[in-house]
């Protein structure tokens, strides 16, 4: 989706580095998310985000930070990375500008992260 | 149980023919449902979402709801081989502000 980047595309680290995953949005969407995709696991939501400052936890939030400094940033970071963060991660955004919603979400092209 | 529960497939149908895609979730009071198509290597794409029971069409694609069974479905009539993908169910639950949960989705191959 063009209104949604994330960066970088690809990454590979080692354990024990922190990493940090960018998305970017210009749809001035108030709710972003972020994912983990794994094969047999579907998408497990880490981190949600409702506003600038205004961060939640997901079902899999261990060994993960988030921060939100802008509508249109969304961080995520790996404090030390572990090779069972291996994964494909999304981020998400969802509307919400005052008109009904049915919290349909809309995702960015996904960070691909090898941890060895 | 998990919340949300589809078959892993792989699901194949000839070229032409209806493709049914089968979810299942297990929180009745879940209200919204929503259809996502994932091609390899590519993030989710919203195809469809429901809300009330009963059947939502869009062009070739067909949502069917039923709370009561707590089921939701999705039809792809005339399949194409460029429906073959990976198709997501996500639902959402009471009081999860926001939140989706995803099943492990259904690949669906389409034979020409």
């Amino acid at each position: 989706d063009a209104g949604i980047t994330q960066s970088p595309r690809h990454k590979v680290t080692e354990t024990g580095t922190p990493v940090t995953l960018r998305c970017h949005q210009t749809e001035n969407h108030r709710y972003m998310y972020w994912y983990r995709q794994d094969p047999g696991h579907g998408l497990r939501l880490i981190h949600y985000s409702y506003g600038v400052k205004d961060t939640d936890k997901g079902e899999v939030s261990d060994g993960y930070s988030v921060s939100r400094s802008k509508t249109e940033d969304f961080l995520l970071t790996l404090e030390s990375a572990t090779s069972s963060q291996t994964s494909v991660y999304f981020c998400a955004i969802s509307e919400n500008s005052g008109r009904r919603s049915y919290n349909e979400q809309f995702f960015g092209p996904g960070t691909r992260l090898t941890v060895l | 149980q998990k919340e949300v529960e589809q078959n892993s497939g792989p699901l194949s149908v000839p070229e032409g023919a209806i493709a049914s895609l089968n979810c299942t979730y297990s929180d009745r009071g879940s209200q919204s449902f929503f259809w996502y198509r994932q091609y390899s290597g590519k993030s989710p794409e919203l195809i469809m979402f429901i809300y009330s029971n009963g059947d939502k069409e869009d062009g070739r694609f067909t949502a069917q709801l039923n709370k009561a069974s707590q089921y939701v479905s999705l039809l792809i009539r005339d399949s194409q081989p460029s429906d073959s993908a990976t198709y997501l169910c996500a639902v959402k639950r009471t009081g999860s502000a926001r939140q989706l949960t995803f099943g492990s989705g259904t690949q669906l191959t389409v034979l020409p």
